[in-house]
């Protein structure tokens, strides 16, 4: 079974940094598209960004609400993907999720991380 | 940015009656292989997005039927032939032909 675990949600000061997590399995973790996807309080979903397998350049691609803040990175030898969130402003807040994309689109979506920046 | 508008934005259905979400997008979604990437997904209270259509019109693996996609270029249609009380949420259509943008949702309730 197709599983995306998200973790590493907190309560963070505005400025600060955090790291969320993704553990993936169930499918071939290295072959797939990944992308961060956030929905703040009472809002539709958000994407922030992507990372594409090794295969196809292994490159991101940015949202410009967080270009140059947020970084996407993978350990395809852990079957982990990463979200480096810097500089976080209260408006980052919002539940964090992880999705594999298939079709032009995230198919499959973990459960999400919240993620609090308040003073 | 390519922006997706919804409509309505509130959608009270009897159950067993149809219903019908439009979506229309700020430019044309035909990327340059010819596909069209317009997603549709369901969003149930407490729970993460979930795909029901890829492509337009694609039913992913595991949705009832009763759902279907159609549309081209700008404007789209996501239908529920007969309303059902697992229904109930809200609908967000998605093009993913220029990075990934979302319409601002359908909340749809049983009236």
């Amino acid at each position: 079974e197709l599983q995306l675990v998200e973790s590493g949600g907190v309560l963070v000061k505005p400025g600060g940094s955090l790291r969320l997590s993704c553990a993936a399995s169930g499918f071939t973790f290295s072959n797939a598209w990944m992308s961060w996807v956030r929905q703040a309080p009472g809002k539709g979903p958000e994407w922030i960004g992507h990372i594409k397998s090794k295969t196809d350049g292994g490159t991101t691609d940015y949202a410009a609400p967080v270009k140059g803040r947020f970084t996407i990175s993978r350990d395809d030898s852990k079957n982990t993907l990463y979200l480096q969130m810097n500089s976080l402003k209260t408006e980052d807040t919002a539940v964090y999720y992880c999705t594999s994309d298939l079709d032009g689109g995230p198919r499959h979506w973990g459960q999400g991380t919240l993620v609090t920046v308040s003073s | 940015d390519v922006v997706m508008t919804q409509s309505p934005l509130s959608l009270p259905v009897t159950l067993g009656q149809p219903a019908s979400i439009s979506c229309r997008s700020s430019q044309s979604l035909v990327y340059t292989d010819g596909n069209t990437y317009l997603s549709w997904f369901q969003q149930r209270p407490g729970q993460s997005p979930r795909r029901l259509i890829y492509k337009v019109s694609n039913r992913d693996s595991g949705v009832p039927d009763r759902f279907s996609g159609s549309g081209s270029g700008t404007d789209f249609t996501l239908k529920i032939s007969r309303v059902e009380a697992e229904d109930v949420g809200v609908y967000y259509c998605m093009q993913g032909t220029h990075w990934f943008t979302f319409g601002q949702g359908t909340k749809l309730e049983i009236k």
